[in-house]
């Protein structure tokens, strides 16, 4: 079953350092996503990207943070300049556009720690 | 999208269903029912979604009321890998982003 894939499953940085986390969606979607879910609290929509644009984002998705589909197959969150409250799992998810598959999948995401 | 009501928590005998509610009375005529699920901060996975008919997939059954306002998803035979967060969102099903709300969903407890 095809499925979207994050690397690295975890990383720790320090405050201030830029971050990238790698998204590989499913080959034949065109919607993807970046949500987050800090420590004990739900999951929360930071961004949308469709036809190389950002088609909605969050209060949360702000001037620090970055999206990119460099190659037609990653789909990259970019964190400019990591704060302590940064500090997430980071889930890639991705859909297709089809009246029959509308369904959102998302991948088991990247843990950032920052120190 | 529409808010939706769960309850926090509940507990399901291993090998019996699991039914878990789901309130969502301000649903409009586009929107469907989404169940997802989070089995210990892994990634949300997608178990049903339906409008008005009931639905059955190979993981759960999802039962909404004819007016549309509750729905109910049933894990007919609950095992201890089913214990986790379950999440029952609204959302307009179409063209556009539209991307998914959770809110803190309902924590399924299977018991031995």
């Amino acid at each position: 079953e095809p499925e979207v894939t994050q690397t690295p499953s975890h990383q720790v940085t320090q405050m201030g350092q830029e971050v990238i986390l790698r998204c590989v969606p499913i080959s034949n979607h065109l919607y993807f996503y970046w949500y987050r879910q800090i420590l004990g609290q739900k999951v929360e929509f930071l961004v949308s990207f469709y036809n190389n644009e950002i088609s909605e984002k969050s209060e949360i998705f702000d001037d620090q943070f970055s999206v990119e589909r460099p190659d037609g197959s990653n789909f990259t969150l970019k964190i400019r300049s990591t704060k302590l409250e940064d500090s997430a799992m980071y889930f890639c998810a991705s859909r297709t556009e089809s009246r029959s598959g509308n369904t959102i999948y998302f991948g088991e995401g990247s843990w950032l720690t920052v120190v | 999208d529409a808010k939706t009501t769960q309850p926090t928590s509940m507990d399901c005998a291993e090998g019996r269903a699991a039914n878990l509610p789901c309130n969502h009375s301000t649903i409009s005529g586009n929107e469907y029912v989404y169940w997802y699920r989070q089995i210990h901060s892994q990634g949300p996975q997608y178990i049903i979604h339906g409008l008005k008919n009931n639905e059955t997939n190979e993981m759960a059954s999802l039962i909404i009321t004819e007016d549309r306002k509750s729905s109910t998803l049933i894990l007919p035979h609950a095992t201890l890998r089913d214990t986790a967060v379950y999440y029952c969102i609204v959302r307009v099903f179409g063209a556009g982003s539209y991307q998914l709300t959770f809110g803190k969903g309902t924590k399924l407890s299977v018991i031995p």
